[in-house]
């Protein structure tokens, strides 16, 4: 079974603006993950949230936690052409990391 | 620092054949997970070892996968006999410790004909 479900499952926006992604999970987690995954390649890391942490910054994503309603968010802020790919969240349960299904986003020039 | 590697990039069999998928982690890394990801979808876990121990295979459809860890360091994936469903991407996956950052290899795309 999933542990995220990410909304919305594909997203369309024009360069330079925001991207919004939102992921909610099933059980409790040690920490909340997001990667990243250009078409036909590997996943790679973006962020780590922990689970004693609300908000996390890295250059131009910004995450959010909320345990209280499972969920969390990923906004990268002046997007770019660059930034088309798949985001998926992954919930840290024990030592089993678990993927949610994805966000594809596309960020037209 | 050299990534995960995998090998083969691609492969195509009919079904009921077999297939081996080889992962070389970084080097280091304790823990290493095998992922299956169909086209559309995130990736699942097949099954994750720490050191050449196995933690969780509870997804591993055992009947016709298997893997090994040999000396905690490279691994292999095999599938006999192979089926149409089993057209993925199988992603191997390397960390430091089994609950931070993954490392991930770029994957190796099997199509069952």
């Amino acid at each position: 079974s999933q542990q995220g479900e990410e909304d919305p499952q594909a997203l369309s926006i024009q360069e330079g603006e925001n991207a919004t992604m939102n992921c909610s999970y099933k059980t409790s987690i040690n920490n909340l993950q997001w990667y990243r995954q250009n078409s036909g390649r590997g996943l790679v890391h973006l962020i780590l949230i922990r689970s004693n942490e609300r908000e996390k910054h890295s250059g131009r994503l910004r995450v959010t936690l909320d345990t209280s309603k499972k969920s969390s968010s990923l906004l990268i802020t002046a997007s770019r052409a660059a930034d088309t790919a798949s985001y998926f969240c992954a919930g840290t349960s024990g030592s089993r990391l678990t993927f949610g299904e994805g966000t594809q986003l596309t960020v037209n020039p | 620092e050299a990534g995960v590697a995998q090998s083969p990039r691609y492969k195509i069999i009919e079904k009921r054949q077999s297939v081996a998928f080889w992962c070389n982690p970084i080097s280091g890394h304790a823990t290493l997970y095998w992922y299956q990801q169909i086209l559309g979808q995130g990736p699942k876990l097949l099954i994750q070892f720490q050191n050449n121990g196995v933690v969780d295979d509870s997804q591993l459809p055992k009947d016709r996968f298997s893997a090994e860890r040999l000396k905690g360091v490279d691994s292999t994936l095999k599938i006999q006999p192979a089926k149409l469903e089993d057209s993925a991407v199988y992603l191997c996956a390397s960390s430091w410790r089994g609950t931070g950052e993954l490392f991930f290899g770029e994957g190796s795309r099997l199509t069952v004909l």
